[in-house]
């Protein structure tokens, strides 16, 4: 079965500090895996996006890293500030055809206190 | 440049009314898709369309309905509502074809509609 599990699912970190969420899939054949990062209230936006053949991308302060062997993703947040509050979703997109099929993880709910 | 704008915002119904909601995507983009969102789900793939032509299909009953136009606009159509539809809805445009299934190309989320049934 084609699963995407996040964890943690909600986690609390001081201003500052480091923090890595994690991100395990199931699905198959693998075609690419994306973090969005979600505001109370606002859509998703995209964070990253990796195919197979990348294993670390960066976006200013969010490096993503991918291990398609293990199957495993994870997102390191570096020097949290206030504004990363937010929920982190993981996607992964499969082949399925012509057409790709997106499965969505549940999320990691992160906030930043000072 | 102008984000994915999503109407109404906000809409409360009744069980058995339907639902019309609208999207519009970034200029120039001709690909929608549309997401539910509940607490307990999570992000939920609903269709996609393409050049007025639904590409991509997620697993939900024929009560979910939609469609695309020829300036790209898209709506979604829910008939018979249910409490359990009460959800975030959330569109979002690409410029990929989604036939490329190896593409990795950005897709901008709308603000969303959030949906009540009462």
């Amino acid at each position: 079965k084609n699963q995407v599990e996040q964890s943690p699912q909600s986690l609390i970190i001081l201003e500052g500090k480091n923090c890595t969420l994690q991100c395990n899939y199931t699905v198959s054949p693998f075609s690419n895996l994306r973090w969005y990062k979600q505001d109370t209230g606002r859509g998703p936006v995209s964070l990253t996006i990796m195919t197979f053949s990348e294993n670390t991308k960066s976006n200013g302060r969010y490096t993503a890293t991918l291990d398609a062997d293990t199957k495993q993703s994870s997102l390191h947040i570096t020097a949290s500030q206030l504004s990363d509050s937010a929920s982190y979703i993981c996607v992964v997109s499969r082949y399925v055809g012509t057409a790709s099929k997106l499965t969505f993880g549940t999320g990691t709910r992160l906030q930043v206190t000072l | 440049k102008a984000g994915v704008t999503q109407t109404p915002r906000y809409l409360i119904k009744t069980r058995g009314q339907q639902v019309t909601l609208s999207c519009s995507p970034i200029s120039g983009h001709r690909s929608v898709s549309w997401y539910q969102q509940t607490p307990g789900q999570g992000l939920q793939f609903l269709f996609e369309y393409f050049s007025e032509t639904q590409r991509n299909k997620g697993n939900f009953p024929g009560r979910f309905s939609g469609r695309q136009f020829s300036n790209s606009r898209s709506e979604m159509n829910v008939s018979t509502l249910e409490l359990g539809d009460s959800a975030l809805y959330l569109c979002a445009s690409s410029l990929v074809n989604p036939i490329y299934s190896t593409s990795t190309d950005t897709q901008y989320f709308g603000p969303g509609t959030r949906l009540t049934v009462l």
